[in-house]
């Protein structure tokens, strides 16, 4: 799998919108984008995925450039509860093997 | 619906004695996944179920663990006499096929005295 790139931490404004962006410069045509998260002391929870086209759900958007080269996770209105470490992993669908590296740190100020 | 539940929450164990850890994955998920997470440290593979096919378990760390599906749903995972370096967060995914989105449990706490 190609290796992603995160910020180690960043402080976001309760209400406001939190961009996280993640590079993945040497991504393959068949590697999705995945993100998860994990709130301190819980299991990692999946947010949303993607592979070339944007997504939305009802936690998050993701925007991935036309390149792939990166992807920013974007959590609409921020709250106190989404304070936790972000994971961006990209993997191909056959690989069932998931890693995590540091992730970004998230933390929501009020 | 019904996520990913694991039992016990924290365990608490002196060394040398056995524990086993239990994961009930989501319903319909064929796809059953061990992973390990040590402080401050990333994610583990462990061990990966499909269905009725022989086990991946390449990352089991020693002989001293072992894991079991029963009839295509709930896991356990054994370790035997305990090791403090197996103190860890023990979690549980499971997804509808391998190639599907993994959803993890709140995983189980080991700490090995």
């Amino acid at each position: 799998d190609a290796k992603t790139t995160q910020p180690t931490s960043m402080d976001c404004a309760e209400g406001r919108a939190a961009n996280l962006p993640c590079n993945h410069s040497t991504i393959s045509g068949n590697e999705y984008v995945y993100w998860y998260r994990q709130i301190h002391s819980q299991g990692p929870q999946y947010i949303i995925h993607g592979l070339k086209n944007n997504e939305t759900n009802e936690m998050a958007s993701l925007i991935i450039t036309e390149d792939r080269k990166s992807s920013t996770l974007i959590l609409p209105h921020a709250t106190l509860r989404d304070t936790a470490v972000y994971y961006c992993i990209v993997r191909v669908g056959h690989d069932y093997k998931l890693s995590f590296g540091a992730g970004t740190t998230v933390t929501v100020r009020a | 619906g019904a996520g990913v539940s694991q039992s016990p929450s924290n365990k608490v164990t002196e060394k040398g004695k056995d524990v086993e850890l239990r994961c009930d994955p989501i319903s319909g998920h064929t796809a059953l996944y061990w992973y390990r997470q040590s402080l401050g440290q990333g994610l583990e593979f462990l061990i990966y179920f499909q269905g009725n096919s022989a086990p991946d378990k390449s990352g089991l760390p020693s002989d001293r663990f072992s894991a079991e599906r029963t009839g295509g749903s709930v896991s356990t995972l054994t370790i035997q006499r305990t090791q403090q370096e197996d103190s860890a967060v023990y979690l549980c995914a499971s997804s509808g096929t391998a190639q599907e989105t993994q959803y993890f449990g709140p995983g189980t706490r080991l700490l090995v005295l």
